[in-house]
């Protein structure tokens, strides 16, 4: 069965609205959970990493003010679009791992964002 | 610093034969591991294969080897078998451990396969 669960799987918005979008880890407590956006055609790029408890951690270009993370418990990360806009539309993934030393990583089925 | 390559950005492949997906990559850490996923155009990311870089065998699972060149940095996908379910898109990733203390996985560009009856 499914490891990870995204909610929604898809979102139309309108430009200058926010939407959130939820990653669950089903099995396991995941101590640590990634964000990765996937436009059309292209490969996963990773926007942040999420640790429980504490800050997420943006990689370079990414707007955290732009893209808020919260991993409020151990089986829940959101993302949040703030002021969502068009070029903001994309397929967002969510991973989890079981550790901190696991090299095992399980992606949710995605949710894909459109902004009108 | 941390490099994925994948050259090719289309295979096709004749059913029941086999394919190789090309990848190589780049990193400073001397632990690290490497995966080949595969994304079908549902969207959803497939675990296919996983190889450790002190693994001293190649990993296969099933119908999917990885040939494992580590002096080389490749870490070629080989598909044998090719079956009409496998057209979708490959990718191939790293991760590795950080100097901030966690671990960041990249992925390379994609090879999209087509297998042809």
């Amino acid at each position: 069965g499914a490891v990870v669960s995204q909610h929604p799987s898809w979102v139309i918005c309108k430009s200058g609205t926010s939407v959130k979008i939820e990653c669950r880890s089903l099995d396991f407590q995941a101590t640590t959970m990634f964000w990765y956006r996937q436009f059309p055609k292209q490969s996963l790029m990773l926007m942040a990493t999420s640790n429980e408890g504490s800050k997420a951690t943006y990689e370079q270009g990414v707007e955290k003010d732009k893209f808020l993370i919260n991993h409020a418990s151990l089986t829940l990360s959101t993302l949040t679009v703030t002021s969502a806009h068009p070029e903001d539309s994309s397929f967002y993934i969510c991973s989890v791992t079981k550790a901190v030393q696991s090299y095992e990583q399980y992606f949710g089925p995605g949710t894909r964002l459109t902004v009108t | 610093a941390q490099k994925i390559t994948q050259t090719q950005p289309g295979m096709f492949v004749q059913e029941k034969e086999a394919v190789t997906l090309d990848c190589t990559y780049d990193t400073s850490d001397p632990s690290y591991g490497l995966f080949w996923y595969k994304q079908p155009s549902s969207g959803e990311m497939i675990f296919l294969i996983y190889q450790g870089s002190y693994d001293q065998q190649n990993a296969t699972e099933g119908r999917y080897s990885l040939n494992f060149q580590k002096a080389r940095k490749s870490a070629n996908l080989v598909i044998s078998a090719s079956q009409l379910g496998d057209s979708a898109m490959y990718f191939c990733a790293m991760r590795d451990a950080q100097l901030t203390g966690g671990f960041k996985t990249i992925f390379g560009a994609g090879t999209r396969l087509f297998v042809k009856a």
